[in-house]
């Protein structure tokens, strides 16, 4: 499978534990995306890498998360001190983007499964 | 920054039948429009997309419009399928500089009626 690929899958975990999520891009690409999903929502922005550098957090990323792509390859992302609020689904998204003379070139982000996170 | 309200909530259709669900954007600025597909249980997966230098695109039974003076883009579904049930999003860039960052639609739950 050359798509984007997340583990776990699904991760239960009382609250006040640790998490931590890996994400691995399609690998050509130079861009990947860490996202939150609820249920019945659309999926909410929450940091962004260009190769190994993050270059944006949203707000909804508390000090209490982090993200790493420490290679540029594969990326992991850390709950701490996690609550029930933090039930969700994670999902990561790798695009690559192109330039074409000055005209940087908008790609299509490539979902991976997610992780289904449960704090109890 | 962009605000994406995106209608209706939930479409039922006979299968057979057009459906249409509409966004609206909130900066004018924003020149790059998705719609991702998720099935249940399923990861997001773009359908199609426009860029704000066209009007409409058509891909087989999908069409995207896009009015940029009223700020809005619509996904068009004609000959609907059971196969077409699942949730649409549309998104927006958060700054025109940014088409990392996209701003989601809550999302439409399409139903294909048999």
């Amino acid at each position: 499978d050359t798509g984007v690929s997340q583990d776990p899958r699904h991760k239960i975990t009382k609250r006040g534990q640790n998490v931590t999520f890996r994400c691995d891009p399609i690998s050509e690409h130079n861009r990947l995306y860490w996202y939150r999903q609820t249920l019945g929502q659309g999926p909410e922005f929450l940091t962004y890498f260009q190769n190994e550098a993050q270059l944006e957090k949203s707000r909804l990323l508390s000090d209490r998360f982090s993200a790493e792509r420490p290679k540029g390859s594969f990326s992991t992302l850390e709950i701490q001190r996690t609550e029930q609020g933090d039930s969700a689904m994670y999902l990561c998204a790798s695009s690559l983007t192109a330039w074409s003379g000055r005209i940087r070139s908008y790609n299509e982000q490539f979902f991976g499964p997610g992780t289904r996170l449960t704090v109890l | 920054g962009e605000n994406v309200e995106q209608h209706p909530s939930t479409l039922s259709v006979q299968e057979g039948d057009s459906a249409v669900i509409k966004c609206t954007y909130s900066d004018s600025a924003s020149n790059y429009f998705p719609w991702y597909k998720q099935e249940l249980g399923k990861r997001p997966q773009l359908i199609i997309d426009i860029r704000s230098n066209v009007g409409e695109k058509k891909d087989q039974r999908i069409a995207v419009t896009l009015n940029k003076t009223a700020k809005h883009f619509s996904l068009h579904i004609t000959e609907t399928q059971p196969e077409d049930s699942a949730v649409y999003f549309c998104a927006a860039p958060h700054r025109r500089d940014s088409n990392y960052q996209l701003i989601w639609g809550a999302g439409t739950k399409l139903i294909i009626k048999p």
